[in-house]
Order: C-alpha cells, then sequence, then structure tokens
C-alpha cells in the first residue's frame, strides 16, 4: 500500500459522458501527478500539480482537466469522452516539487467507455 | 526530448534462474533513471533509482541495475527469481531540469516458470 488513493477503482460509461476521478496523495506530500496508462500509448505523463499550482503538463487531450484542491487532494475531469479514452488513469504523489523525488502510485482508475 | 525502449516485451524464465530486463534511453539532457514495478491489478512501485554516483544501484527485493552512460543503458538484473517476481517492470526516466514527469518504456511482462 503506496499511502495514495484512488476513487472511484472501476466506471464505465458512455461516449459523450463526463466524469471526475479524485485522487488523495500520500500523508505530507505536496505534488500529485496523473498518468494514463492504455494498451497502445502505454504510461503517459498527463499533468502535474504542486500545493496547488499546475506545474507541468503532458499528453493531456483538451478536453480533459484537472485540478488539486487546498487540502491537497486533486481531481481529473475527463469530458466528451470517446471510446480512445478507456485506459487506467494513474495518480502519484511526492513529497516536494524536485527532480529526485520517488513518486508513489495509487491503484489505478480503470475507465471504460462504452 | 526523452524516450524510453525496453528491448523485450516478454521474459520468460524458469524460477531460482538469473534474469536481466533491458532498456535503453534517448535524452538530449542528462536523467535520472527509475525501474519500476506492477503486479496484476496494481499500482506501480519504485524498485530502485539511480539519481548519481556509483553506476550499480541496488533496490528492493534482491534486484540491482546498472547505468552506463555510454550506451545509454540501464539494465534490470536479478540472480535468482522466484514465482512471486512475475509482473510487467516498467523503465523510466525522467530529465534532471525542466517539466517534472517521468517518460516510460513499454514495459517488460516478466513470466516465471516452475
Amino acid at each position: 500500500d503506496s499511502g495514495v488513493t484512488q476513487t472511484p477503482k472501476h466506471l464505465i460509461t458512455a461516449t459523450g459522458q463526463r466524469v471526475t476521478l479524485r485522487c488523495s496523495p500520500r500523508s505530507g506530500d505536496l505534488s500529485v501527478y496523473w498518468y494514463q496508462q492504455s494498451l497502445d500509448q502505454g504510461l503517459q505523463f498527463l499533468i502535474h500539480y504542486y500545493n496547488g499550482e499546475e506545474r507541468a503538463k503532458g499528453n493531456i487531450l483538451e478536453r480533459f482537466s484537472a485540478q488539486q484542491f487546498p487540502d491537497l487532494h486533486s481531481e481529473l475531469n475527463l469530458s466528451s469522452l470517446e471510446l480512445g479514452d478507456s485506459a487506467l488513469y494513474f495518480c502519484a504523489s511526492s513529497q516536494l516539487d524536485s527532480h529526485t523525488d520517488t513518486q508513489y502510485f495509487g491503484p489505478g482508475t480503470r475507465l471504460t467507455v462504452l | 526530448a526523452q524516450s524510453v525502449t525496453q528491448l523485450d516485451s516478454q521474459v520468460p524464465v524458469f524460477e531460482e534462474a538469473p534474469v536481466e530486463l533491458r532498456c535503453n534511453y534517448s535524452s538530449s539532457v542528462s536523467v535520472y533513471l527509475f525501474w519500476y514495478v506492477q503486479y496484476p491489478n496494481q499500482g506501480l512501485q519504485l524498485l530502485l533509482k539511480y539519481l548519481s554516483g556509483s553506476t550499480l544501484v541496488k533496490g528492493i527485493n534482491g534486484f540491482e541495475a546498472e547505468f552506463n552512460k555510454s550506451q545509454t543503458s540501464f539494465h534490470l538484473r536479478k540472480p535468482s527469481v522466484h514465482i512471486s517476481d512475475t509482473a510487467e517492470y516498467f523503465c523510466a526516466v525522467s530529465a534532471i531540469q525542466g517539466a517534472q514527469k517521468l517518460v516510460f518504456g513499454q514495459g517488460t511482462r516478466l513470466t516465471i516458470n516452475p
């Protein structure tokens, strides 16, 4: 158990819908990262937040958005869902905003778009 | 930009045999290197990381990896594997400056046969 929690564990929805994935970082961690794992793209970095501020963006679609709240939990919002958005979405957290920090991964949310 | 190539998508070995999982990377800047393991239906767990210093890095569960700068490689090894090592292994890099993100390889599925 990494200490990072993600809800829900599974999500099944239809094309065109909107969903919100939630992540609670380890106690004391200020950085939150989101990654997408799909069969065709592998593991891809989406976005990084540190203490409520966006720090870096990766291959995140315009239909996707994220935020980190004052209590440090983060939400990833996916809208106008397409079949290709079906994937495992991981959240990771680290203590600070340093390249040497270890990122601790949550168990993931499996999104299925029908 | 960085990229990571894991040379084997699947590696089958017998229990108690040695194993090497190969990883090569490409980057125009200096990087930190990581190996993560993903057990079935779980998130990623850090095995080991190379930041600086000795090029031979020891990690958890008896794994070690050697950083070779001239060959831009970071191969993972274990002298004697167990059934419990069956998992997917991911090599990743992170640039030492700029966007703080992990760039992953496609993964190597390690299967241990009794």
